[in-house]
């Protein structure tokens, strides 16, 4: 059964980057895509963006330019780098395994495995 | 636009049905996947696809879908179904949206 499990500093100076890694374990991270998604404080869901374990990624455009997503096979992991944070940031942060289907002509994603998520705060 | 909405809270008595919807353009396209979240716990998936539900999750769970609209039922609400609710889909660029959420209260 596969499990993730986000990992990184819980206090974040403002206008520093926010490094997150999420440690996949029970299974390959290959073949598939692994997400980032947060939810501030009171809020609802943001997704951030995702890396295929070949490494291309697609981020939110609302965050692309200070979001950066890797993946490091060799440990099974994938990492995210939030640059210039604020307050605005405060969150918790979710990883997750996120899974293709083509049916037909259709096709469709699905985010199935979640981490329990970590608390990143943005504080001098 | 690619927001997905929804209503902000819905109220259900035990054991009665519920619908929830999620409406948004990139809907007419793409099928939304729905995931269930509990106070201070990860969001789990509970309906994919045109209308699929991992192992785990109960049959009074369903989904649908038609033009521009997204819909989640539960049938026979329990208890345990308390809890907010998000769609989520994603636009021909390949980025994902989750919907505003919607807390479902069950009386």
């Amino acid at each position: 059964q596969v499990q993730l499990q986000e990992s990184g500093p819980g206090l974040v100076k403002p206008s520093e980057t926010l490094s997150l890694t999420c440690t996949v374990s029970g299974g390959s991270i290959s073949s598939y895509y692994w997400s980032w998604i947060r939810q501030p404080p009171g809020k609802g869901l943001e997704w951030i963006g995702y890396i295929y374990y070949s490494g291309s990624t697609n981020y939110n455009p609302s965050l692309k330019s200070r979001v950066t997503i890797s993946v490091d096979t060799s440990k099974n992991q994938f990492s995210l780098k939030l640059s210039s944070v604020t307050a605005a940031d405060t969150a918790v942060y979710y990883c997750a395994r996120v899974v293709k289907t083509v049916r037909g002509v259709m096709s469709y994603y699905y985010m199935d495995v979640w981490g329990k998520g970590t608390t990143v705060t943005v504080s001098s | 636009s690619s927001e997905l909405t929804q209503d902000p809270a819905v109220s259900v008595a035990l054991g009665q049905t519920v619908r929830i919807t999620c409406q948004g353009d990139s809907l007419r396209s793409y099928y939304a996947s729905w995931y269930q979240q509990k106070p201070g716990q990860a969001p789990v998936l509970v309906i994919y696809g045109k209308n699929n539900r991992p192992s785990g999750i109960p049959d009074r769970f369903s989904g649908s879908s038609s033009g521009n609209t997204a819909s989640l039922t539960i049938t026979g609400a329990q208890a345990e179904d308390e809890a907010d609710y998000y769609c989520n889909s994603r636009d021909s660029s390949g980025n994902h949206y989750f919907g505003t959420g919607t807390k479902v209260t069950v009386l």
